[in-house]
């Protein structure tokens, strides 16, 4: 079965600082990657896709995640942090050879960001 | 588009008591989702429906969970009688058909806003 491990369930970084959230995938096939958001009280926002096309992904917001197959990553990066980025922030994996559509997710990194 | 519609948004209730949520997936979606998220283990699938017939239920917990999609446009998530470790934030998400009407879709799902259920 697929897995997801988030490195760090708190990170805190200073406004205007790079931000790094770490994601790795167990999975014997490349699969389709996910980094979603949420803000409190709210639902999961997608930030961006990994489907194959490109191994540098651009998403909403100005996040962006490389996908390094050698290293089974998907690390989330932005490199200026602003307040309105605190949230939580999951990595999620989808197997697209067994056509199982349902998403299996980390356990979440909260972004705090201090002024 | 509204997007996924959830109903209520807040749900308290005392332990024993029936508790029913509500789903409305985006339309033209084929897929819906049910998901629970707890501080222990995380957002986990309970079950998941593709045109109304449920394809995976290995998430659903107990005989106490029933979920059921009676239509297209329309689903709900039954817990009976609940219990306070039932207490959790419960998300519907929605996925379109992959190919269809020129869709392209990579498994990334559509969340609701989630329904906060407090079981006393």
């Amino acid at each position: 079965a697929q897995s997801v491990t988030q490195l760090g369930s708190h990170v805190s970084v200073s406004e205007g600082a790079l931000v790094l959230l770490r994601c790795n995938y167990s999975s014997s096939v490349p699969p389709y990657l996910f980094w979603y958001v949420q803000y409190p009280n709210q639902g999961l926002q997608l930030l961006l896709k990994y489907t194959s096309a490109a191994t540098l992904v651009k998403g909403i917001n100005g996040f962006e995640a490389e996908f390094k197959k050698s290293e089974t990553s998907f690390h989330l990066t932005k490199p200026s942090a602003h307040m309105s980025d605190a949230a939580e922030y999951f990595c999620a994996v989808s197997d697209p050879d067994t056509g199982r559509r349902a998403l299996t997710f980390g356990s979440g990194t909260r972004l705090q960001v201090q002024p | 588009d509204a997007g996924v519609i959830q109903s209520p948004r807040h749900e308290v209730t005392e332990m024993g008591q029936e508790v029913t949520l509500r789903c409305k997936p985006i339309s033209g979606h084929d897929y819906l989702f049910w998901y629970r998220q707890t501080m222990m283990r995380g957002l986990e699938l309970l079950i998941y429906f593709n045109n109304n017939v449920p394809i995976d239920d290995s998430g659903m917990p107990e005989d106490r969970f029933s979920a059921k999609m009676p239509n297209a446009s329309f689903s709900t998530l039954k817990i009976q009688p609940s219990e306070p470790r039932d207490s959790a934030v419960y998300f519907c998400a929605s996925l379109p058909t992959p190919g269809l009407a020129g869709t392209i879709t990579y498994n990334e799902q559509f969340f609701g806003p989630g329904t906060r259920l407090t079981v006393l």
